[in-house]
């Protein structure tokens, strides 16, 4: 399959570690963008990727949030010292450039105990 | 700020009816919208893509409208099947931005 994948599906942590999720967009696409999904807040959008190359990091939810993006291709969603909040669903989408149609991947389940 | 809003957040419908799923939003001057269906535990499946220019596209059984004007998008999906039994999301570009603003969803279920 071509789609966008990433891994883990499932993480379980405890509260005050890190963890990392990590994307791979369709090959050829130059844009990525991370969302969370949270029962009380629907889907939100953290950061996207233009290249390796992220202008706007305004929506990332605290300092403890980072993200990167190497190649032009993989990208990892890093989370410092996880607080229970940051329970949801990580979701990475990827389009050919910037504006195009976004397709998403399977997302990541993070549950912080 | 962009909001968009789904009604009805749930749907109940037997099969074989027709599916009129709505979206608005409350700013007018879009790039383009999305529609997409969730199924339970997975990620979000595009189904369609209006842009800004655009007053309607067509997949299959499905086929949405969008008219700026008045900030709204219908999804229409005919001859309803269990199969369409999911979440369907609408989202919504603006054109100086990159993210996509998010309805929180109709969940549709189709009664066999």
């Amino acid at each position: 399959g071509a789609g966008v994948s990433q891994s883990p599906s499932n993480k379980v942590t405890e509260k005050g570690k890190d963890v990392e999720l990590r994307c791979d967009p369709i090959s050829g696409h130059t844009a990525l963008y991370w969302y969370r999904q949270s029962l009380g807040q629907g889907l939100e959008f953290l950061i996207y990727f233009q290249g390796n190359s992220a202008p706007d990091k305004s929506g990332l939810p605290s300092d403890r949030f980072s993200a990167e993006r190497t190649g032009g291709s993989v990208s990892t969603l890093t989370i410092q010292r996880t607080q229970q909040e940051d329970s949801a669903v990580y979701l990475c989408a990827s389009s050919l450039r910037l504006r195009d149609e976004q397709f998403f991947g399977p997302g990541t389940r993070l549950t912080v105990l | 700020k962009q909001e968009v809003t789904q009604i009805p957040a749930a749907l109940s419908v037997p099969e074989g009816e027709n599916l009129v799923l709505n979206c608005s939003f409350t700013d007018s001057a879009i790039y383009n919208l999305q529609w997409f269906r969730q199924d339970p535990g997975k990620g979000l499946t595009s189904l369609l893509l209006i842009q800004s220019s655009q007053r309607e596209q067509t997949s299959g059984r499905l086929n949405a409208s969008l008219d700026k004007s008045s900030g709204r998008s219908t999804l229409y999906i005919a001859a309803s099947q269990p199969g369409d039994s999911a979440t369907y999301l609408c989202a919504v570009r603006v054109p100086n931005d990159y993210k996509l603003s998010f309805g929180a969803g109709t969940t549709v279920t189709v009664r066999a």
